[in-house]
């Protein structure tokens, strides 16, 4: 059973626009997200986080979103630069960790010239 | 500040014999996870350790165990290999520990089972 959903495999947008990823989940008891970056062969790198508290978190280009009652969150690119071309990973953590990060599956993003 | 890494990079083993990971942290890190990473199912958390002790375990056998040295140098081994355990492994720092904290990553040890 797959607690946190990204059900987009890839993304492809064009440089200068929006990118929206998003990412559900199911479990309640989550109550911090993340979503990570990764390469290829490098370990995912941190790019944004959100506690339930909020709904809405900024650090520059990246925007996440949180819908609580939905269980749904999101991280808005804008605008899109070919560097922006990677794996997206949305994790989502239960305040105690015992479980880990929760990872979904990922989306590739795919940034167009 | 140097991040985290991961030795070896790569490793080829066959089935039936064991293998031995290793991970230093971001200096000042005292919590250091492992997770595994496979196509189909994709990142799975293994474990955490902090301040040398197993604070956490994911869902995974016996034959997946670890430690963590006093200078939070963590080291993971499988026993008895098998062809699904090949998988890139990484192994994750933070200042705290899980629950609400940032994790930061290295690139990884790339298994494969033979």
């Amino acid at each position: 059973d797959q607690q946190v959903k990204q059900n987009s495999p890839s993304l492809s947008v064009q440089e200068g626009r929006i990118s929206i990823l998003n990412c559900d989940y199911t479990n309640s008891m989550f109550d911090y997200f993340l979503w990570y970056k990764k390469y290829p062969a490098e370990g995912p790198t941190f790019l944004i986080s959100i506690s339930s508290i909020k709904d809405k978190n900024e650090d520059g280009r990246f925007t996440v979103f949180l819908n609580k009652s939905a269980k749904h969150l999101s991280l808005h690119i804008v605008p899109s630069q070919p560097g922006d071309s990677a794996v997206y990973f949305c994790a989502a953590d239960s305040g105690g960790g015992a479980d880990g990060l929760t990872f979904g599956k990922g989306t590739h993003l795919i940034i167009q010239p | 500040k140097a991040g985290v890494t991961q030795t070896p990079r790569y490793l080829i083993k066959t089935r039936g014999q064991q293998v031995t990971l290793s991970c230093s942290p971001i200096s000042g890190h005292r919590s250091v996870s492992w997770y595994q990473q496979t196509p189909g199912q994709g990142l799975q958390f293994l474990f955490e350790y902090f301040s040398e002790t197993q604070r956490n375990k994911g869902n995974f056998p016996g034959r997946f165990s670890g430690r963590q040295f006093s200078n939070s140098r963590s080291e993971m081994n499988v026993s008895t290999l098998e062809l699904g355990d090949s998988a890139l492994y990484l192994c994750a720092s933070s200042l705290q520990g899980l629950g609400n904290n940032e994790q930061f990553f290295g690139p990884g040890t790339r298994l494969t089972v033979l």
